[in-house]
């Protein structure tokens, strides 16, 4: 497995329930992040996270709680989501103090009903 | 308020012109510049970066131009092919290099006309 990867690429969920995105990086970074893009408007940072630790909180609200155990993993948890948080939830990651070109996952395409 | 912007929504052009894709920004402190592409589906493709000390880079078909006078960049695409298709985002990242987390366009999406 090549590059960064997202699980599931697609979710439907109700406001009551909790789930889970996971995103694993291939590339030996050790910077990543978080990012929405929802209808309309430009991706939007949510989290960072460099050597596991949080370094970026974005205003983003409690029910998205971010998670990164390793350089190599990075989960949002998700808890009494809203239908206008229905959006693509993207995954990058980049070599940190480097350029900082990031790379992407594919995304999670989240439905709240 | 928005701090990078691309104005246009979409873009058409003829296959083997030039594509032509423009961004302005508003935060002078952005020190890094990037463009990348985007396919239904998937996540963005990174294409080309610029530092704020350069005003050109070029890479294959693809060169960003930037104007740090006139907070503008653009991003010149020739010969455009069938396969450019698709969405570009213009994006920008702080004195780390953009590694605090990147600022967005709306993005620009390039038809190419056979």
């Amino acid at each position: 497995e090549t590059g960064v990867t997202q699980t599931p690429r697609h979710l439907v969920m109700g406001m009551t329930n909790k789930k889970s995105l996971k995103c694993e990086q291939h590339l030996g970074h050790n910077a990543m992040y978080w990012y929405k893009q929802s209808a309309k408007k430009p991706l939007e940072l949510m989290f960072v996270y460099n050597f596991k630790e949080q370094t970026e909180n974005n205003s983003v609200p409690s029910r998205f709680s971010p998670e990164c155990p390793n350089s190599s993993h990075l989960f949002l948890h998700l808890h009494t989501l809203q239908p206008e948080d229905s959006a693509l939830y993207l995954c990058a990651s980049s070599q940190n103090g480097g350029v900082g070109t990031q790379y992407f996952g594919p995304g999670t395409r989240l439905l709240v009903l | 308020d928005q701090q990078v912007k691309q104005n246009s929504p979409s873009l058409s052009v003829q296959e083997g012109r030039i594509s032509i894709l423009n961004c302005d920004y508003t935060n002078s402190m952005f020190d890094y510049f990037l463009w990348y592409k985007k396919y239904p589906a998937e996540g963005p493709t990174f294409l080309i970066s610029i530092s704020s000390i350069k005003d050109k880079n070029e890479d294959g078909r693809f060169t960003v131009f930037l104007n740090k006078s006139a907070k503008h960049l653009s991003l010149h695409i020739v010969p455009s092919q069938p396969g450019d298709s698709a969405v570009y985002f213009c994006a920008a990242g702080g004195a780390r290099g953009g590694a605090d987390g990147l600022t967005f366009g709306k993005g620009t999406h390039l038809i190419i006309q056979p």
